[in-house]
């Protein structure tokens, strides 16, 4: 089973500020990740997927970035709206598809 | 636009049993690989149940193997999660989510999720 890790588990970042997220695979999974946000009571939303491909409609402000074993979210100038938990997803090696543990994005 | 919306959810006992749906609509149901996935209170996503598009493939992890089982009906375009023996740990929030591709891939698409208490 390939073990997602996410750092910080907590950023605290003003508003208008970069945030940069980090999650590491315990073993290469290419560029088979995915990124997903989450705000309290909703579902997760896809935001990054093949590490750096933008969903549809995701703001260009959310880029991704990495292959192999490191990839980085970065939100270049956080609006409001983006905090929120935010969560990487390998599909490399399946089953299990795991998740990182998640990264909160809180307001400083 | 795609929906997907999750019922069946509730207050069951130790050792009971439940089962979740997941109607689904503006895509062609049979085509795409779909998934569950659950959030514990408080806690993080885990995955929970895989059906491959053709329905020739169900995955699931150690933690729910032969307690769960994933299924559909390509008639009512409607995704199925039994789940049996219910344990406590399994109280979370269970989402469906589909895949963008007939077999196993990231999920583009959630549906609400459907909560599930397993307490006495």
């Amino acid at each position: 089973e390939i073990v997602m890790t996410q750092s910080p588990a907590t950023l605290s970042v003003s508003p208008g500020e970069r945030a940069t997220l980090s999650c590491r695979a315990s073993q290469s999974i290419s560029s088979n990740l995915a990124w997903y946000q989450q705000k309290p009571g909703q579902a997760p939303r896809l935001l990054i997927y093949g590490a750096s491909t933008r969903a549809t409609g995701i703001p260009a402000r959310f880029s991704g970035s990495g292959s192999g074993t490191e990839f980085t979210l970065t939100i270049s100038s956080l609006q409001s709206e983006d905090f929120a938990v935010y969560y990487c997803q390998q599909y490399y090696n399946w089953p299990p598809w795991t998740f990182g543990q998640g990264t909160k994005v809180e307001i400083k | 636009q795609v929906q997907l919306v999750e019922s069946g959810g509730g207050v069951v006992q130790p050792g009971g049993s439940l089962r979740l749906s997941c109607a689904a609509s503006g895509f062609t149901f049979s085509s795409y690989g779909m998934h569950w996935v659950r959030q514990a209170p408080g806690k993080g996503l885990e995955w929970v149940a895989f059906l491959r598009y053709d329905g020739s493939n169900k995955y699931y992890p150690d933690s729910v193997k032969g307690r769960f089982t994933i299924s559909r009906d390509t008639s009512k375009n409607t995704l199925y999660l039994q789940m049996n023996s219910l344990r406590a740990e399994d109280t979370a929030v269970y989402y469906c989510a589909k895949s963008p591709y007939g077999s196993g891939s990231y999920y583009d698409y959630w549906g609400q999720g459907t909560l599930v208490t397993v307490s006495s």
